[in-house]
């Protein structure tokens, strides 16, 4: 079955230190790759996305994801954390050309300040 | 506000009732998405509407659930005769898509369902 797999449930760091959060997919084709974000209480955001071109893709917040086509990765990383990054992140794929967009299990991160 | 608006944020229910959200788009999005989501997990996809039409469904959406989208602009999801196992935040979703694919979904806060 197609699936989308974030291998850390929940990571605990302290500020300034570095973090890279995993996600697997399972689909075979093309594929747009997303990071989502959910803060305590609001709802999921848009942190970065991968539709085509430079597999490195850059979004919010000094988040950055690196799209890995042969190991069918998309994994996130931040350089220096900080406790305001303290949320569950949520890895996403959609299938080109497919609207089912199917989401990880999620990774709970807390930044101890 | 202009995002994806969902009412009510909260509903407790009875076992064996029907409940309906509601779910208004960001306004110029033809795309709509439902999602259910446990405490735990993921999003699970649930249903999608491109303008009024329904266009894919989960087969995690029982015949208990129906989904709605009549003018192409708000949705509604109703469940019948409701279950414990109901019990999930409900979030609705909506993009600008086209043939070649969907841009990002934007997220609206959810429906907390409970079911007594």
């Amino acid at each position: 079955a197609q699936s989308v797999s974030q291998h850390n449930h929940h990571v605990i760091l302290s500020e300034a230190a570095s973090l890279e959060l995993g996600c697997n997919y399972s689909y075979g084709g093309t594929v747009n790759l997303f990071w989502y974000v959910q803060y305590p209480g609001q709802h999921l955001q848009l942190l970065l996305k991968y539709f085509s071109g430079d597999p490195l893709v850059k979004g919010i917040k000094g988040f950055e994801a690196e799209f890995i086509k042969s190991k069918f990765s998309f994994n996130l990383r931040k350089p220096s954390v900080q406790w305001s990054d303290t949320a569950e992140y949520f890895c996403a794929v959609t299938p080109y050309n497919n609207n089912d967009m199917r989401f990880g299990a999620g990774t709970r991160l807390t930044v101890k300040p | 506000d202009t995002g994806v608006s969902q009412d009510p944020r909260h509903k407790i229910t009875k076992r064996g009732q029907n409940v309906t959200f509601r779910c208004d788009p960001i306004s110029e999005h033809n795309r709509l998405y439902w999602y259910r989501q446990t405490l735990g997990q993921g999003p699970e996809f649930l249903t999608y509407f491109q303008n009024e039409a329904q266009l894919e469904k989960s087969r995690l959406l029982s015949d208990r659930f129906s989904a709605e989208r009549p003018k192409g602009s708000f949705s509604t999801l109703e469940i019948q005769r409701t279950e414990q196992g109901d019990s999930a935040m409900y979030l609705c979703a909506s993009s600008l898509g086209s043939i070649r694919g969907s841009t990002e979904a934007f997220f609206g806060q959810g429906t907390r369902l409970t079911v007594v």
